[in-house]
């Protein structure tokens, strides 16, 4: 069965310190994708990035940075020197062989300033 | 370049009543999904269409959604009647062609039926 679990519901930081959100997911495919999205409060889903089955390359985009690893099933989103406007739910979401992507129940995080 | 277009933003109906929700993908875009969104069981894919052709409508709730896409540029759906549970965020959503392409979301609609 395919599956995402964002085992962490809510996070709350202190502005400038670092988070990681946790990603686990499950799938019998050896293909696959998947994808983090920013949920901020004003409701819009934006794509933050995507990810295939065979590069495990750990990927940076200034502050953000993701972490994938299959050998625990993983894909862990880190935001260094986090800040206000990074407060969001984030979902995780895993793309299956019919195309539709199976998405973790998100976590909310929120930064203090 | 636009984004995903939808229409209209906020919706309130009172029970009962036909309510479309209409959604624009991005130009070139070969993949169309139909998303809801609620506290209660998060986002749910509904249907999706791939070059204007249904392709899977096992998250259509009932009969009473219906979906569809007349051509590349256009997608409705349609909820006749509406019922308050069918409160929720529908979101529509296009990718380019691949499936591994990443989805790209509208702005969603706010649907409230009283």
């Amino acid at each position: 069965a395919q599956k995402v679990t964002q085992a962490q519901t809510e996070i709350s930081v202190v502005e400038k310190e670092d988070v990681t959100l946790d990603c686990v997911y499950e799938t019998r495919d050896t293909t696959y994708y998947l994808f983090w999205y920013k949920q901020p409060p004003s409701g819009e889903l934006v794509f933050l990035i995507r990810r295939n089955s065979f590069d495990e390359q750990n990927e940076i985009s200034g502050r953000y940075s993701w972490n994938f690893q299959k050998s625990t099933s993983s894909f862990n989103f880190t935001i260094t020197a986090s800040q206000v406007v990074d407060s969001a739910v984030y979902f995780c979401a895993l793309r299956d062989s019919n195309y539709q992507l199976i998405w973790g129940a998100g976590t909310k995080l929120i930064i203090k300033p | 370049d636009a984004g995903v277009i939808q229409s209209p933003r906020h919706e309130v109906t009172e029970m009962g009543q036909e309510v479309t929700l209409r959604c624009k993908p991005i130009s070139g875009h070969d993949y169309l999904f139909w998303y809801r969104q609620t506290m209660m069981r998060g986002l749910e894919l509904l249907i999706y269409f791939n070059n204007n052709v249904p392709i899977d409508d096992s998250g259509m709730p009932e009969d009473r959604f219906s979906a569809k896409m007349p051509n590349a540029s256009f997608s409705t759906l349609k909820i006749q009647p509406s019922e308050p549970r069918d409160s929720a965020v529908y979101f529509c959503a296009s990718s380019a062609a691949g499936g591994s392409n990443e989805q790209f979301f509208g702005p969603g609609t706010r649907l409230t039926v009283l």
